[in-house]
């Protein structure tokens, strides 16, 4: 079957840990992208990228990391510097085409103790 | 009713015909779009309308878009209690990157 798939799904770290998580796509989609949901709010963009070895930042990039290395992979790096890392993350997928159709994951719940 | 603050807006209705607005800001933004999300999952693309149109149809919803005053709705038909959820309108506010809106819970009661 084709989609996105986060993990893990569940995550815990002390603080100061670097967390990587991961996502990959299977769509062809050329356009990943990453958000953070806290409870009660809405999404707020990370990082996207359009293309591979190309991204760009969101509106809360600082603190975060990508790489898009592989058309289908698009991990997210949550640095010890992100001082409230503690949320719901998302990830998604579009053609690229400009139409703001995005597919979800998931997601992956990551809590810093 | 509706409730602000901290919290997600909420509408509470009845079983029938029901709508859900959003107010946007940014006037060059290329589509609009709405989306649902159950809870724990991510959001499930419902329905989009590019900015020259002023309504589209879909199954059982319709978006309207009024540009004079930057307000997107859904309007959703014979709305049942598995229509429950958090219902968020996004834009396209420049070639793929794709913002979010506050969104707004909707419950609806038998």
């Amino acid at each position: 079957d084709g989609g996105i798939t986060q993990s893990p799904k569940y995550l815990f770290r002390k603080e100061g840990q670097n967390v990587t998580l991961s996502c990959e796509q299977n769509l062809n989609h050329d356009a990943m992208y990453w958000y953070r949901q806290d409870p009660g709010q809405g999404l707020r963009l990370i990082y996207y990228s359009q293309i591979v070895n190309d991204f760009q930042k969101g509106d809360i990039a600082e603190g975060y990391s990508v790489s898009r290395e592989k058309k289908e992979s698009f991990p997210l790096t949550v640095t010890s510097a992100q001082k409230n890392p503690t949320a719901f993350y998302l990830c998604a997928s579009s053609t690229g085409q400009g139409s703001g159709e995005l597919f979800f994951g998931e997601g992956s719940r990551l809590t810093v103790l | 009713g509706e409730s602000v603050g901290l919290h997600l807006p909420t509408l509470s209705v009845q079983e029938g015909d029901n709508s859900i607005n959003c107010a946007y800001s940014n006037s060059a933004s290329d589509y609009f779009i709405w989306y649902k999300q159950e809870s724990g999952k991510g959001p499930q693309f419902i329905i989009d309308i590019r900015s020259n149109m002023d309504k589209r149809q879909g199954q059982r919803v319709t978006v309207l878009l009024n540009k004079t005053v930057k307000h997107l709705s859904l309007q959703i038909a014979a709305t049942q209690p598995g229509d429950s959820a958090v219902y968020f309108c996004a834009e396209t506010t420049s070639y793929d990157k794709v913002i979010f809106g506050p969104g707004t819970s909707l419950s609806v009661i038998p």
